[in-house]
């Protein structure tokens, strides 16, 4: 079975505070792409990164880091210095062997100024 | 216009009504995808069109039907819709519909309601 799991359905933390979104996917394909997308009020789904099943080092782009572990079949998304900016809801997504994209149920983060 | 582009934005329409969704993509992408996102759910994939050809219908009611007359213009034409289709209507292209090899480029959304 093919499925993205984010756990976490809201948090809250005050602005500046380190965030970290949790993602754990199942799979059994050996090769695949995982995603994160950002959602924020306005509605528009925003990329953010794509990792292939083969490229296991982590990745940091400016505040956001995120850490891919096969061993715990995790992609999690780390938020560093949070601004209020971030509040969004962010989805977690899994792409098998084909075009589909299997989509977690999404964290709505909340930064408080 | 950049990237992807929905019209209208919001629509508010009745049970017997018919009216179409639009969407553009100015990234000269190959494919293009319909989603549904409604309320506590995960989104679902609708329709992908590659080069304009259908490859996925994911059991989708008639009452919605897609069309695609070019690569850069994705249509989602509605009818006799019922009230649980109420929801938010995204579009997104991407170069290619090859295995997650390239990311999906999303438009802001339809914000749907049936009354």
């Amino acid at each position: 079975a093919q499925k993205v799991t984010q756990a976490q359905t809201e948090i809250s933390v005050v602005e500046k505070e380190d965030v970290t979104l949790d993602c754990v996917y199942e799979t059994r394909d050996t090769t695949y792409y995982l995603f994160w997308y950002k959602q924020p009020p306005s509605g528009e789904l925003v990329f953010l990164i794509r990792r292939n099943s083969f490229d296991e080092q982590n990745e940091i782009s400016g505040r956001y880091s995120w850490n891919f572990q096969k061993s715990t079949s995790s992609f999690n998304f780390t938020i560093t210095a949070s601004q209020v900016v971030d509040s969004a809801v962010y989805f977690c997504a899994l792409s098998p062997s084909n075009y589909q994209l299997i989509w977690g149920a999404g964290t709505k983060l909340i930064i408080k100024p | 216009e950049t990237g992807v582009t929905q019209t209208p934005r919001h629509l508010v329409m009745g049970m017997t009504n018919k009216k179409s969704l639009k969407c553009e993509q100015h990234l000269g992408h190959n494919a293009m995808y319909w989603y549904k996102q409604s309320a506590k759910k995960p989104l679902e994939l609708m329709f992908v069109y590659s080069l304009e050809e259908r490859v996925e219908n994911n059991s989708v009611p008639s009452r919605f039907s897609p069309e695609c007359p070019n690569s850069s213009h994705l249509f989602l034409h509605l009818h006799t819709l019922q009230p649980e289709d109420s929801a938010l209507y995204l579009c997104a292209s991407s170069q290619d519909v090859r295995g997650g090899t390239y990311e999906q480029y999303f438009g802001p959304g339809t914000r749907l309601t049936v009354t």
